[in-house]
């Protein structure tokens, strides 16, 4: 079965550390993987996708993911945290085929100290 | 911000009334969908639409009905509410190809008493 998970509940960070939200997922064939971002009472917010090529993918507000084939795993990384980077990170794959659904994970709540 | 919208934004009703939720997008998409996401933050898709007068059911059984009578438009209509229906609803549109990233509206917080 296709599945998504991302293993973290929470992550907690100071601000100026590099951040990591981790993601591992289960599919048949060659996936299409996305991360989201979820601040307080709004919509996903898209930040990056990987599709094919190279396995490091850069995105908005400085972050980027990693693809690791082998270890089925796309990690969500910022090398530097900003405070204003709190909010509700989501992991997805894309099943491919017309109906472009996506599968989330239950999604990670970064915390940011000051 | 991407153009997808949603009305009402907070929507606080009785049990047993009929509620429709709207959903608009001005990008033209052929693709879009309807998740509810419950309290603990995870999402579940519970319909979709390749395009004007196609509508699926997703992969969490939901009560409520959707149409797609105009591309730009994908109401979700529940005939009679219950408590069970609180939830945040979260419309989303895409282009054709499961490449293409899905836009999200600002989602409706419904709360039925």
């Amino acid at each position: 079965a296709q599945s998504v998970a991302q293993p973290e509940d929470q992550v907690n960070v100071a601000e100026g550390n590099p951040l990591t939200v981790k993601c591992t997922y289960s599919v048949s064939g060659n996936p299409y993987l996305f991360w989201y971002v979820q601040y307080p009472n709004r919509g996903l917010q898209f930040l990056l996708k990987y599709i094919t090529g190279d396995n490091l993918v850069k995105g908005s507000y400085g972050f980027e993911a990693e693809f690791n084939k082998s270890q089925t795993s796309f990690h969500l990384k910022k090398p530097s945290a900003l405070v204003s980077d709190s909010a509700l990170y989501f992991c997805a794959v894309s099943l491919g085929g017309a109906t472009n659904k996506l599968i989330f994970g239950t999604g990670t709540l970064l915390a940011v100290q000051p | 911000e991407a153009d997808i919208y949603q009305t009402p934004r907070y929507l606080v009703i009785g049990t047993g009334k009929k509620i429709t939720l709207e959903c608009s997008q001005t990008m033209g998409h052929d693709k879009m969908y309807w998740y509810q996401q419950d309290p603990g933050m995870e999402l579940h898709l519970i319909h979709y639409s390749y395009g004007v007068n196609s509508t699926e059911k997703g992969d969490l059984s939901s009560e409520s009905t959707v149409s797609r009578i105009r591309t730009e438009h994908f109401p979700l209509t529940l005939e009679s509410a219950r408590p069970s229906h609180t939830s945040q609803y979260l419309c989303a549109s895409s282009r054709v190809l499961s490449l293409h990233e899905q836009y999200f509206g600002p989602g409706t917080r419904l709360t039925v008493t």
